[in-house]
């Protein structure tokens, strides 16, 4: 499965959109990109995923760039309980795991 | 719509003894997951299974024992406890299906003294 790259941490004001970016250059042509977010103490939770057109459901957002080599999760109005770490994960179809790496820690903030 | 279960929520144990996780899930998924988190190495599979009777190794399999004789369930043995196993341990499950996300329980807290 191809590597995603986070970063580490990211801030956003409650209300304004949160916008999660995440780089996957080496993404191949059968591999989804999938969004979890982990609330502390929580298990993993599933946002989103999508393959090579933008994906939106009511939670967030996914879009993904036309090279398919990025993508980004958005929050359209974030609120305090959507502070968490969120994950960005690639998987192909041929393979059941998901691999997480150290997502991004979202803190919003009033 | 209960979804997954773990239980119990909270484990201590001695190191030696045997502790059983267990994992129930209400969709009929076919695949189910264990996973342990710790500090500094995220979420790390360590057994799955596609079916009832079927099942497989992950990335950190030592020490641990799975079996699946229901769809429903997935428990996880550890059959002699190590400190090395205190950890928040997921399991998950998802429908068949190449693209069909993974759903997570609540975790159990395992710690072994």
């Amino acid at each position: 499965d191809a590597k995603t790259t986070q970063p580490p941490s990211m801030d956003c004001a409650e209300g304004r959109a949160a916008n999660l970016p995440c780089n996957h250059s080496t993404i191949s042509g059968n591999e989804y990109v999938y969004w979890y977010r982990q609330i502390h103490s929580q298990g993993p939770q599933y946002i989103i995923h999508g393959l090579k057109n933008n994906e939106t459901n009511e939670m967030a957002s996914l879009i993904i760039t036309e090279d398919r080599k990025s993508s980004t999760l958005i929050l359209p109005h974030a609120t305090l309980r959507d502070t968490a770490v969120y994950y960005c994960i690639v998987r192909g179809d041929n393979t059941d795991k998901l691999i997480f790496g150290t997502g991004t820690r979202l803190q919003v903030f009033p | 719509d209960a979804g997954i279960t773990q239980s119990p929520r909270y484990k201590i144990t001695e190191t030696g003894r045997q502790v059983t996780l267990m994992c129930h899930q209400t969709w009929s998924h076919s695949y189910m997951f264990w996973y342990r988190q710790d500090l500094g190495h995220g979420l790390r599979l360590i057994y799955y299974s596609a079916a009832a009777d079927i099942t497989d190794k992950g990335e950190v399999p030592d020490g641990y024992v799975v079996s699946r004789s229901k769809t429903e369930n997935f428990p996880l043995t550890l059959e002699s406890a190590t400190r090395s196993q205190t950890s928040v341990y997921f399991c998950a499950s998802k429908n068949r299906g190449g693209n069909q996300p993974q759903h997570f329980g609540d975790g159990t807290r395992l710690s072994i003294l």
